[in-house]
């Protein structure tokens, strides 16, 4: 069974601040894609990686995919109160087709 | 340029009853994904279709739950007899084959049952 965890679960900050949140796996995924979730919504993609070492920069975001397609980074600098919500991570099996959710990390950016 | 499209957003049934869950697929899309997000759980894949095709059911409760993609329409998730743990947030997703596993959400629809 492929299991993505994210860490921390929780994080409150304020605003200004950096943080990095991480998902990691022991399975080897095809892609790994970042999405944003608000209350009462769904998922809002906000990146795909699928090349091991692959490093995108999204604005104030920097998502990176580890060198062994098993684990993965989203850094944010100079959080603001918008950036509030939940993230998640999502791995692609091989075939592109079902994705396998990561555990959620819940961001409070305070003014 | 529509998105992924669910509805009812929100369904109120009572047990017993049935569930009728729409999507419409992003235009040019012709991959559907079904997920459930249970009360402080996380997304579970549930199916995936193609136009008229069942391509993985492994997510999917081996009871009570059906799924189609026909030819035309919107792709229906189907609850019979729905109990009280089947309320939750289902989300249908749709992807353009070839795009690197990039799937786009609807908002969801909320079933509650009573």
């Amino acid at each position: 069974t492929q299991l993505l965890e994210q860490s921390p679960q929780f994080l409150s900050i304020q605003e200004g601040e950096n943080l990095t949140v991480y998902c990691n796996s022991s399975s080897v995924f095809s892609s790994l894609q970042w999405y944003r979730q608000e209350p009462g919504e769904g998922p809002v993609l906000l990146v795909t990686v699928v090349t091991g070492g692959e490093v995108k920069k999204l604005k104030r975001l920097t998502f990176q995919f580890g060198d062994a397609r098993k684990d993965s980074s989203l850094h944010i600098t100079a959080a603001q109160p918008g950036d509030t919500g939940l993230y998640l991570c999502a791995g692609g099996d091989t075939g592109f087709q079902k994705l396998v959710f990561g555990t959620g990390t819940r961001l409070l950016v305070s003014p | 340029n529509a998105g992924v499209m669910q509805n009812p957003r929100h369904l109120v049934r009572r047990r017993g009853q049935e569930a009728r869950l729409r999507c419409s697929p992003m235009k040019g899309h012709s991959h559907v994904y079904w997920y459930r997000q249970l009360p402080e759980e996380g997304l579970k894949f549930m199916v995936y279709l193609q136009k008229e095709n069942i391509i993985d059911e492994s997510g999917m409760p081996k009871e009570r739950f059906s799924a189609e993609f026909p030819k035309e329409g919107p792709s229906i998730l189907r609850i019979q007899q729905v109990v009280r743990g089947d309320s939750a947030a289902y989300f249908c997703a749709s992807s353009w084959a070839g795009l690197a596993g990039e799937q786009f959400f609807g908002p969801g629809t909320r079933l509650t049952v009573l």
